[in-house]
């Protein structure tokens, strides 16, 4: 079955306290990306992925890393969390060839206190 | 930067009634896809317009490109309750900039 997994789907975690939300999946799509979802600003793109170790800022990108080693995966790294990065977290695939055309995970919820 | 504007921000219909929701961006898009979140959910891709005028239509749901490639919309038929959920778009320049979404509450 053709799917992105998100790890964790919840996290509480304290200001400061570096954290990795893990994306992974299995439709060898060249694109992914990451965008975070807040009441009444709607979908940003944080960071996105053409291909393996191609990697570019979106959004918002201020307070986040990625990495691109392999295909299949795109963590997305919170080095110093603070209490602004609370949100629902969603990583995003897609092809080469109709890289918007996106399928999503199941999310992430991210509580920072 | 580029913003894509959508409107409205929530709409409540009566079952069977119509519904359409406007994407407009401040630059020309490549294209523009639109996406469906039911209530807590994630995304589900709808569709992609590419060319200038492009009309497509998936059953009850018609999308439309406009002429300059600057705003589309979409609109349902007959809504139905499964139809419940926020639609975005999402406009194709670099970044991906989505709408903010509308807010559809259909009532039995």
């Amino acid at each position: 079955e053709a799917q992105v997994t998100q790890n964790p789907r919840y996290l509480i975690t304290v200001t400061g306290k570096k954290l990795t939300v893990t994306c992974s999946q299995n439709m060898n799509h060249e694109y992914m990306s990451w965008y975070r979802q807040d009441p009444g600003l709607g979908l940003r793109q944080i960071y996105y992925s053409m291909n393996v170790e191609v990697t570019d800022k979106g959004d918002v990108p201020e307070g986040y890393k990625v990495s691109r080693k392999e295909k299949r995966n795109f963590p997305l790294i919170l080095e110093s969390p603070s209490p602004n990065q609370t949100s629902l977290y969603f990583c995003a695939t897609g092809t080469r060839l109709s890289p918007y055309e996106q399928y999503f995970g199941p999310g992430t919820r991210l509580t920072v206190t | 930067g580029q913003q894509v504007m959508q409107i409205p921000q929530y709409q409540h219909v009566q079952e069977g009634e119509d519904f359409t929701t406007y994407c407009n961006s401040s630059t020309t898009l490549s294209n523009i896809q639109w996406y469906k979140q039911r209530p807590g959910g994630h995304p589900v891709f709808l569709i992609q317009l590419v060319k200038s005028g492009e009309v497509k239509k998936q059953k009850r749901l018609t999308f439309q490109f406009g002429e300059a490639k600057k705003n589309s919309s979409l609109h349902i038929t007959a809504t139905q309750t499964t139809d419940v959920g926020t639609y975005f778009c999402a406009g194709q320049n670099t970044p991906l900039v989505f709408g903010k979404g509308t807010r559809l509450s259909v009532i039995a």
